[in-house]
């Protein structure tokens, strides 16, 4: 059974800051998946990751990962408080149309 | 493009009584996603379809629930009694899924808040 791990589980930081949020899972994929959500609202895809060593950047957010360690990492940089927001990754069972494992998310307050 | 649509967007409801939440996906897309969201469970995937045809319903709790896609545009999840427990946000997602390695990234709905009293 696929699991994925987040941590950590809330986070509150400055602005300005820079933080990591980390994404373990249990078993091979080949897809990650970051994914936004503030409160009340959908989920807003922000990355997706198809091979080891990906890193995609998207103004202050930097995602990366390491397929043989099973893990995946979201960068904050310089954080604003705009960026305040339940984070989520997800890990795709397998190849072509599969759902998604999801992770607990980070409950990220960035304080002004 | 609309999106992901789903309606309704609020329901509440009386334990025992049947619930059919409804989504159409983004036109073009061949997978759709059924996920429920709680407090105490995280998001969950209920049961997937790619091209009208189910494939991985392991997700739904049990025979109380149901879904269909009847057509490329059209999905709908029914409780039948519903109950309080079901109680949560269910989002819908497509994707255009194409060959293994591509990155088929799904897009969620707005969800439909259910609550069962």
């Amino acid at each position: 059974e696929l699991k994925v791990e987040q941590n950590p589980l809330f986070l509150s930081m400055q602005e300005g800051k820079n933080y990591t949020i980390y994404c373990n899972y249990s078993t091979t994929s080949d897809r990650l998946y970051w994914y936004r959500q503030d409160p009340g609202k959908s989920l807003e895809s922000l990355f997706v990751l198809l091979s080891n060593g990906a890193v995609k950047q998207e103004g202050r957010l930097m995602a990366s990962l390491d397929t043989k360690a099973r893990l995946s990492t979201l960068h904050i940089t310089a954080a604003v408080h705009d960026l305040s927001a339940t984070y989520f990754c997800a890990v795709a069972h397998g190849g072509g149309a599969d759902g998604l494992t999801f992770g607990k998310g980070t409950h990220l307050i960035i304080q002004p | 493009d609309a999106g992901v649509i789903q309606s309704p967007r609020h329901e509440v409801t009386e334990m025992g009584q049947e619930v059919t939440l409804r989504c159409k996906p983004i036109s073009g897309h061949n997978s759709l996603f059924w996920y429920r969201q709680t407090m105490m469970r995280g998001l969950e995937l209920l049961i997937y379809f790619n091209n009208n045809v189910p494939i991985d319903d392991s997700g739904m709790p049990e025979d109380r629930f149901s879904a269909k896609m009847p057509n490329a545009s059209f999905s709908t999840l029914k409780i039948q009694p519903s109950e309080p427990r079901d109680s949560a946000v269910y989002f819908c997602a497509s994707s255009l899924a194409l060959l293994a390695g591509a990155h088929n990234e799904q897009f969620f709905g707005p969800g439909t808040r259910l609550t069962v009293l």
